[in-house]
């Protein structure tokens, strides 16, 4: 049972540069949601997807897009990388509004 | 905006201790509260989850608790072990679509 996850695990860019983080969930579940989790900071909210063909703002969504491609992935696009989006990116999902909040392993993202 | 704390950021325990984890939040009007585990290098692992209308809530050696009108929640860890060393972390949901996330508790049992 694979949960939660993510590709890449990591990944080095240049200033400038865009790239798209992957999640795909098999567990069925309606809400999906992107975190960034920076030393100090705790994990803060980016994105997220409340059901498939739904997406919101969370606290921090300046430099980021999303596409929940279908009820399974949810994807998230750095348009133009910038240092201050180095970081530990991970997914989530969750069956309903009571249900417990399932995570990726995460995807490190330096940005030099 | 919601502010969680937890307090301490770091805890040193002999193995076999029994200790407590603690977790306070400045909004009382929650949804949920879930206790997460996370090693080193990744992801988050959820251990115990609580509704707004329960107190308590127990998986093996962990026990829950929430105080609403307090504003806080403690973790129970009963006769620690040197693979609970980890970092703990409390979240709560104070509506629909968000959880608000303390910094943790970095947790390590000496053998």
């Amino acid at each position: 049972n694979a949960g939660v996850t993510q590709t890449p695990k990591f990944q080095v860019l240049k200033t400038g540069q865009s790239m798209t983080l992957q999640c795909a969930q098999d567990m069925n579940h309606n809400s999906m949601y992107w975190y960034r989790q920076d030393p100090g900071m705790g994990l803060r909210l980016i994105y997220y997807s409340a059901s498939e063909g739904t997406t919101d703002k969370g606290e921090v969504p300046n430099g980021y897009n999303v596409s929940r491609l279908n009820k399974r992935e949810f994807s998230l696009r750095l348009e133009s990388a910038a240092p201050s989006q180095t970081s530990v990116y991970f997914c989530a999902s969750r069956a309903n509004r009571a249900g417990e909040l399932f995570f990726g392993e995460g995807s490190r993202l330096t940005v030099l | 905006k919601q502010e969680v704390t937890q307090i301490p950021a770091a805890l040193s325990v002999p193995e076999g201790e029994n200790l407590v984890l603690n977790c306070s939040f400045t909004d009382s009007a929650i949804y949920n509260l879930q206790w997460f585990r996370q090693d080193p290098g990744k992801g988050l692992t959820s251990l115990l989850l609580i509704q707004s209308s329960q107190r308590e809530q127990t998986s093996g050696r962990l026990n829950a608790s929430l105080d609403k009108s307090s504003g806080r929640s403690t973790l129970y860890i009963a006769a620690s072990q040197p693979g609970d060393s980890a970092t703990y972390l409390c979240a709560v949901r104070p509506g629909a679509n968000n959880l608000f996330f303390g910094t943790g508790t970095r947790l390590t049992v000496i053998p």
